[in-house]
Order: C-alpha cells, then structure tokens, then sequence
C-alpha cells in the first residue's frame, strides 16, 4: 500500500539553526501539506501546495517557513532559524483529490 | 468559538462497552468531515469520512448534524484495539483539515 514517508523520523537542533524536513508524497496526488503538532496539543495546520505553489499557509507559517517541491517527489519544509517553540512533531500529507489526506509518519524536530 | 471542539476525556470504558464522541464546529459553510484516530506518538491516521445521510463502518457509526453544527462517532462493542485519541475534522479552504484537540478513550479489560 502506497504510503507517504518522512525523513529524519528525530531531528534536534540548536536554536538558530537551520532545519530541513522531508517528505515523499504518494506518488499520484497532487495536493500536499504540512502540520505540525507540539507535544500534547492539538494537529496544526500549517501550509497547503497544490501545482507547484503555496495554495494556503497559516498564521504560524511565517517568514521563517518555506516549502519546496524541488524534483517531483520530494516535498520539503524548511525552518530557516529554529526557535525553542519549534519543537513538535511535524506532519507531511498528501492528497490526490478533495480533503481525504493520507498523513506520513512524521518527524519529531527538537531544537535545545 | 474554536473551530473544532471536542470533549478532551479521557473516557474509561470495559471491553465490550458502546461509546459516543461528540464534536461541535463553528463554520457553517463547512462540506466535509471526518473522524481520524491517533495512536500515541504516531500519526493521524482516517478512520471515516462523515456523510449527512449518517453512516457505518463495522462497529463504527457516524452521524452529522449540520442545523446543530454537530458530529458524532458511535463505537459499538469496545476492542483494546480501540484505546486511542479520536479527531474531529472538519475541511477547511483549499481542501486542508482543522482539526479537533482530540478525545481520548481507554479500553481495559
């Protein structure tokens, strides 16, 4: 069964540091999203992309958040300088049509 | 007035009991809902999509009341399978989820 993966499963970082998660889709859809859940709080959405643009992002994709398709596959959120309210467990899902998203496994990002 | 908002439980219940969740939203423009389940540290994962008409799953029925902006999850003959963190979800613009803090729920024996 097709499934979306995320890469590193546990990443810790130094505050001010930049950070890379990443994510392989499911191969035929085309909807992708990333969301973010700290630890005992509810999932969060965080950015939406659909053909090659940012279709929908919230109020905590801020500046310091981007998103990249770079190759067809690879779907990636970036956290330009992290900050000790970064830590949580990112999400990546990916959808191929309407709202019905299959979630990856997530990353746990610790900044220290 | 949150989006999604859920009674947190936890809910206790014996192998073998009927539980309901319920879950009110606060857009009424709202078009799709679901009911996702959690498993600790892990990732949402679907459990149903939720129709107007009510629908069924196995053990599992959900119900939608769009005049009361109100969801419900109906969990017949409890397995400790079951034990897990239940999400409201309701679909938001450009197809993303907002999603509901949770209710847990703990099957024992």
């Amino acid at each position: 069964e097709p499934e979306v993966t995320q890469t590193p499963s546990h990443q810790v970082t130094q505050m001010g540091q930049e950070v890379i998660l990443r994510c392989v889709p499911i191969s035929n859809h085309l909807y992708f999203y990333w969301y973010r859940q700290i630890l005992g709080q509810k999932v969060e959405f965080l950015v939406s992309f659909y053909n090659n643009e940012i279709s929908e992002k919230s109020e905590i994709f801020d500046d310091q958040f981007s998103v990249e398709r770079p190759d067809g596959s690879n779907f990636t959120l970036k956290i330009r300088s992290t900050k000790l309210e970064d830590s949580a467990m990112y999400f990546c899902a990916s959808a191929r049509e309407g709202p019905e998203a299959f979630f990856g496994q997530g990353t746990r990002l610790t900044v220290v | 007035r949150k989006e999604v908002e859920q009674d947190p439980g936890p809910f206790n219940v014996p192998e073998g009991a009927t539980v309901a969740f319920n879950c009110t939203y606060s857009n009424s423009a709202s078009q799709s809902f679901f009911w996702y389940r959690q498993d600790c540290r892990k990732e949402p994962k679907l459990l149903m999509s939720v129709y107007s008409s009510g629908n069924e799953d196995g053990r599992f029925t959900a119900q939608l009341n769009r005049a009361s902006q109100y969801i419900s999850l109906l969990i017949r003959d409890s397995k400790l399978s079951d034990s897990a963190t239940y999400l409201c979800v309701v679909r938001g613009g450009y197809n993303k989820l907002i999603f509901g803090a949770g209710t847990r729920l703990a099957v024992h024996p």
